[in-house]
């Protein structure tokens, strides 16, 4: 499988914390993707990032990329409550195929 | 309002009663794509499809059929369903290379 892997695969923090976490890849990729889940729910987007990119902000959200080392960090900054959900990395391979990683739960504790 | 939309919502049905769920897109997108979510293995691809009458295989296609006869269509076929297809199921649609859309899932059971 070239499914990714995000790691740490469960995260605890107080509200107003920064969250990391990461995703390993297998693939060369011509982007990568991180999305979002609430509980049982469909995935929101978060931000997207290009291969020739290597680092990339949406307000609280910054993304980073390693190309060399296939890996991806989200960071999440000023934590809140509702930022509680699971995040999932997801890379397009070679092909058309998309590969998602087995997710991040996000804890944060008001 | 753009959105990706699945039906029905939840299933329940029995082992080898043919069953469809169907995805339909309001964005005009080109590449729809079905996955399948499971405890621990994250989301994997079914099948995909970049455009009508173009379908390919993803990461677990064995057991599902697809069909892509209009471009805001893409329904999911399971012509004899087991109970390891027992999961929860996104559609989810995209300009190719762009963000993807995601539907709210489908849960199937199969007893």
């Amino acid at each position: 499988s070239q499914q990714g892997e995000e790691d740490p695969q469960a995260l605890s923090i107080q509200e107003g914390e920064n969250a990391t976490m990461n995703c390993s890849y297998k693939t060369s990729i011509n982007n990568l993707q991180w999305y979002r889940q609430n509980s049982g729910r469909g995935l929101v987007h978060l931000i997207l990032i290009r291969s020739n990119e290597r680092e990339k902000h949406s307000g609280r959200l910054r993304v980073t990329l390693d190309t060399s080392k296939k890996s991806s960090s989200l960071l999440i900054t000023a934590s809140r409550a509702a930022d509680t959900a699971s995040y999932f990395c997801a890379t397009d391979g070679t092909g058309n195929q998309f590969y998602f990683g087995t997710g991040t739960s996000l804890t944060v504790i008001p | 309002e753009a959105q990706v939309t699945q039906n029905p919502r939840y299933l329940i049905t029995v082992t080898g009663k043919k069953l469809t769920v169907t995805c339909s897109q309001n964005m005009n997108h080109e590449y729809m794509s079905w996955y399948r979510q499971d405890p621990g293995l994250g989301l994997r691809q079914i099948y995909y499809s970049m455009n009508v009458e173009v379908t390919d295989k993803g990461d677990v296609p064995e057991g599902y059929k697809v069909s892509r006869k209009e471009k805001r269509n893409f329904p999911l076929i399971l012509e004899s369903p087991s109970p390891n297809q027992t999961s929860l199921y996104f559609c989810a649609s995209s300009q190719q290379g762009n963000e993807q859309f995601f539907g709210p899932g489908t849960r199937l059971t199969v007893l």
